[in-house]
């Protein structure tokens, strides 16, 4: 059982570079979304989806792009790296069923910017 | 705003001894809470879920209770291991049920053998 897949584990970039962190669940989860976790800070909220083809933002959207084409891909674009965007970052995935809502996390991606 | 707090941020107790773990949320409107493990450089491991019509939850060691009405959950880990060692959060789930989780900061505990 895959669970909840993010690739790279790791990265380092230049400032203003851009990439593209991956995110992909074989569960049918409907929720999927994207943190990050900072020193002090705790895990905030970037975006999320209730679906195929519906996002959303959460508490700190600035600097990210995401979209949801497919039930299994939530893929979180970062457009201009910026030193503050050093964090590890976890994509989850739960189902939306009533009692079944169990949040399913991935192993993360530590991201560098230079 | 939902806010979540965890106390304490940190804990080293004895092995074999019972610990309890506390968070707390400042609005009762809550979908869920779960209570997950972080080691250190890994991913979350989702421990227990408890549903906001239910009282507690328990899975080995662990036992989770929920309060909604005053707005607190407790992990209670019995006879504590080494393996035990590492950090745990609480987040609650928005009763809009969007899969949005709210985080404490965690509580890092410490078993010492």
């Amino acid at each position: 059982n895959a669970g909840v897949t993010q690739t790279p584990k790791f990265q380092v970039l230049k400032t203003g570079q851009s990439m593209t962190l991956q995110c992909a669940q074989d569960m049918n989860h409907e929720y999927m979304s994207w943190y990050r976790q900072d020193p002090g800070m705790g895990l905030r909220l970037i975006h999320y989806s209730v679906g195929a083809g519906i996002t959303d933002q959460g508490e700190v959207p600035n600097g990210y792009n995401v979209s949801r084409s497919t039930t299994e891909d939530f893929p979180l674009r970062l457009l201009s790296a910026a030193p503050s965007q050093t964090s590890v970052y976890f994509c989850a995935s739960s189902l939306r069923t009533v009692g079944s809502a169990e949040a399913f996390f991935g192993q993360g991606t530590r991201l560098t910017v230079v | 705003k939902q806010e979540v707090t965890q106390i304490p941020a940190a804990l080293s107790v004895p092995e074999g001894e019972n610990l309890v773990l506390n968070c707390s949320f400042t609005d009762s409107a809550i979908y869920n809470l779960q209570w997950f493990r972080q080691d250190p450089g890994k991913g979350l491991t989702s421990l227990l879920l408890i549903q906001s019509s239910q009282r507690e939850q328990t899975s080995g060691r662990l036992n989770a209770s929920l309060d909604k009405s005053s707005g607190r959950s407790t992990l209670y880990i019995a006879a504590s291991q080494p393996g035990d060692s590492a950090t745990y959060l609480c987040a609650v789930s928005l009763v809009s049920n969007t899969g949005k989780l709210i985080f404490g900061q965690g509580t890092t505990l410490q078993v010492k053998p």
